[in-house]
């Protein structure tokens, strides 16, 4: 069964402490995206990558990290320096970069205290 | 930067009667995408339209392409509590074919 799966669905974590989202994908595509989503809003790309080992910033990539080492794999870290972490973060995919049709995670909702 | 802007922000109907979502973009589009976002879900992608004055249909919803290909619409007929959601319009940010700007959402309640 092909998709993209992310975890944990629900995320607690205590100011000033770094978290990693996790994004995996068997769909065998190229491109993969993060995007943060604050209520009643549209989507923000933070980071997106178009190939293994390859990544830009998006439109709002400070205070994240991201690693692309495998081609099924792109992990987000959320640091302490992200002022307002709080929000729900989707992992997106498309089958190589330019062709844009997106497939989405069911995402992680991150709460900081 | 490039804006997409979507109106209205939200609308409430009564099942049975029709909606529209417009979508407007301060710079020419190659293409528009829209996606569809549940209560509490994650968006799913719609359609796709690439040719200028373009418009698609899926069973109840109507799809189109403005001529200068900066906005586009979404007309559903007949709305049903299953159209409940978000819906987005998408496009490729300028100078890129790598990643998508998308719109602010319209958000839409269906009552019996």
């Amino acid at each position: 069964d092909g998709g993209i799966t992310q975890s944990p669905k629900y995320l607690f974590r205590k100011e000033g402490q770094n978290v990693t989202l996790s994004c995996e994908q068997n769909l065998n595509h190229d491109a993969m995206y993060w995007y943060r989503q604050d209520p009643g809003q549209g989507l923000r790309l933070i980071y997106y990558s178009q190939i293994v080992n390859d990544f830009q910033k998006g439109d709002i990539a400070e205070g994240y990290s991201v690693s692309r080492e495998k081609k099924e794999s792109f992990p987000l870290t959320v640091t302490s320096a992200q002022k307002n972490p709080t929000a729900f973060y989707l992992c997106a995919s498309s089958i190589r970069a330019g062709v844009l049709e997106q497939y989405f995670g069911p995402g992680t909702r991150l709460t900081v205290t | 930067g490039q804006q997409v802007m979507q109106i209205p922000q939200y609308q409430h109907v009564q099942e049975g009667e029709d909606f529209t979502t417009y979508c407007n973009s301060s710079t020419t589009l190659s293409n528009i995408q829209w996606y569809k976002q549940r209560p509490g879900g994650h968006p799913v992608f719609l359609i796709q339209l690439v040719k200028s004055g373009e418009v698609k249909k899926q069973k109840r919803l109507t799809f189109q392409f403005g001529e200068a290909k900066k906005n586009s619409s979404l007309h559903i007929t007949a709305t049903q509590t299953t159209d409940v959601g978000t819906y987005f319009c998408a496009g490729p940010s300028p100078g890129t074919a790598s990643k998508l700007t998308f719109g602010t959402g319209t958000r839409l309640q269906v009552t019996l």
